[in-house]
């Protein structure tokens, strides 16, 4: 049930792109992408519903593969102040009235100056 | 605009010791969760809840109960501390309606727990 998320850790240099994956052997409702300081709470970066509807920053952009169960995270143009773990969560299609969401192992992004 | 509130933020328990951590929301959300973190990892589901007097075992329920008599509160319960349950504990919660499903959800600042 647990969504896998790939890499596991990457590093980059400032104004580097990067792409997190995130996906599952299950049917998907939805996505939630979260980023994680160290020390802190989640921080909600995005929602991606079946069906095509995204809730999210204007900053960032992701994909949702209803067929494949994939998500994909697009970080552009890096900044430092994107330095964290981010998260994927999975609502699995027929669980939407239970809201039962579920996270993958996280991903590392260091980002270098 | 308290959000959601978790207490204690840091606790030592002795094995076999149990402890309530609380939790309130004043956002009026129906959709309440615990999840616990430990070092380095994700975040596992403990239970959570879709409503007052309604809950339900998420991944890692064994060793902790809930219950959630008003729609503010969703208190967890560690019964027999054991050093397994050493972890950080974070309480969310969602808007009504869709639940997380479609929702952002809010998450507490996090309770630190280490059993020793």
């Amino acid at each position: 049930q647990q969504p896998v998320q790939s890499p596991q850790a990457v590093i980059l240099r400032e104004g580097e792109d990067a792409v997190i994956n995130c996906s599952s052997s299950k049917a998907l409702y939805s996505v939630h992408w979260y980023r994680q300081k160290h020390g802190e709470a989640p921080v909600f970066l995005m929602i991606l519903l079946k069906g095509g509807e995204q809730k999210g920053h204007e900053k960032i952009s992701a994909s949702f593969n209803e067929k494949k169960q994939q998500s994909s995270l697009y970080l552009t143009a890096s900044q430092l102040s994107y330095s964290g773990t981010y998260f994927c969560g999975t609502v699995q299609d027929g669980s939407s009235n239970t809201g039962k969401l579920i996270f993958g192992q996280g991903t590392t992004l260091q980002v270098k100056p | 605009n308290a959000g959601v509130t978790q207490t204690p933020k840091f606790r030592i328990l002795k094995i076999g010791q149990s402890m309530t951590l609380q939790c309130t929301q004043d956002m009026n959300h129906n959709y309440m969760y615990w999840y616990r973190q430990d070092p380095g990892m994700g975040l596992k589901l403990i239970y959570y809840s879709v409503g007052a007097g309604i809950t339900d075992k998420g991944e890692v329920p064994n060793g902790y109960n809930v219950s959630r008599s008003t729609t503010e509160d969703f208190p967890l319960r560690l019964e027999l501390a054991a050093p397994s349950q050493t972890s950080v504990y974070f309480c969310a919660s969602s808007y009504p309606g869709q639940g997380a499903s479609g929702n952002t959800i809010y998450f507490g600042e996090g309770s630190w727990l280490t059993v020793v």
